[in-house]
């Protein structure tokens, strides 16, 4: 049981690259969340996933898109990579608790710096 | 004013101190309280969820104050091992899209 992953740990792109950052779960969960984290700012939610088929921005989109491919995989895509999305992207995965609580389970990160 | 709000630190303590953070939320609807601790350059890691009614989980207390609006994490017997950044997390509206994540207190145990 892996739990979140993410691929990939590092990346360095070039202003105007494109990339996509892949994410999966293993634990059934069915939504699915990308946020970003800069310092001092705590995390930020990009897109988030309710449930398969279903995708909803979050704070700050722009510049992003997401893909929910099946239950297990969620992306995210950066289709002209800017210095300012320099910054760690995470991906979380959950399912709701009692009460309506989201307990969220997080990926290792990738740290994505662009030049 | 942002719509959770956490003191940076850090917060310095030695071992064996007791040692309490506060969160304040603006949303008087939000509805499910969380603390998260992240340690350095690793992802964020559910410390423990707050109830109303306030509750323990070994060393840690969490405490909701809904009047007031404000969330509390209180460690006793500090550890070097609870150095991290604790992160208050505030759930609005039974919503996916409106989980807000404070930016986080530091806290570094001293020997």
């Amino acid at each position: 049981n892996a739990g979140v992953t993410q691929t990939p740990k590092f990346q360095v792109l070039k202003t105007g690259q494109s990339m996509t950052l892949q994410c999966a779960q293993d634990m059934n969960h069915n939504s699915m969340y990308w946020y970003r984290q800069d310092p001092g700012m705590g995390l930020r939610l990009i897109y988030y996933s309710a449930s398969e088929g279903t995708t909803d921005k979050g704070e700050v989109p722009n510049g992003y898109n997401v893909s929910r491919l099946n239950k297990r995989e969620f992306s995210l895509r950066l289709e002209s990579a800017a210095p300012s999305q320099t910054s760690v992207y995470f991906c979380a995965s959950s399912a709701p608790g009692q009460g309506s609580s989201y307990e969220q389970y997080f990926g290792p990160g990738t740290r994505l710096t662009v030049t | 004013r942002k719509e959770v709000e956490q003191d940076p630190g850090p917060f310095n303590v030695p071992e064996g101190a007791t040692v309490a953070f506060n969160c304040t939320y603006s949303n008087s609807a939000s509805q499910s309280f969380f603390w998260y601790r992240q340690d350095c350059r690793k992802e964020p890691k559910l410390l423990m969820s707050v109830y109303s009614s306030g509750n323990e989980d070994g060393r840690f207390t969490a405490q909701l104050n809904r009047a007031s609006q404000y969330i509390s994490l209180l460690i006793r017997d500090s550890k070097l091992s609870d150095s991290a950044t604790y992160l208050c997390v505030v759930n609005e509206y039974s919503s996916a899209s409106k989980i807000i994540f404070g930016s986080g207190t530091r806290l570094s145990i001293r020997p």
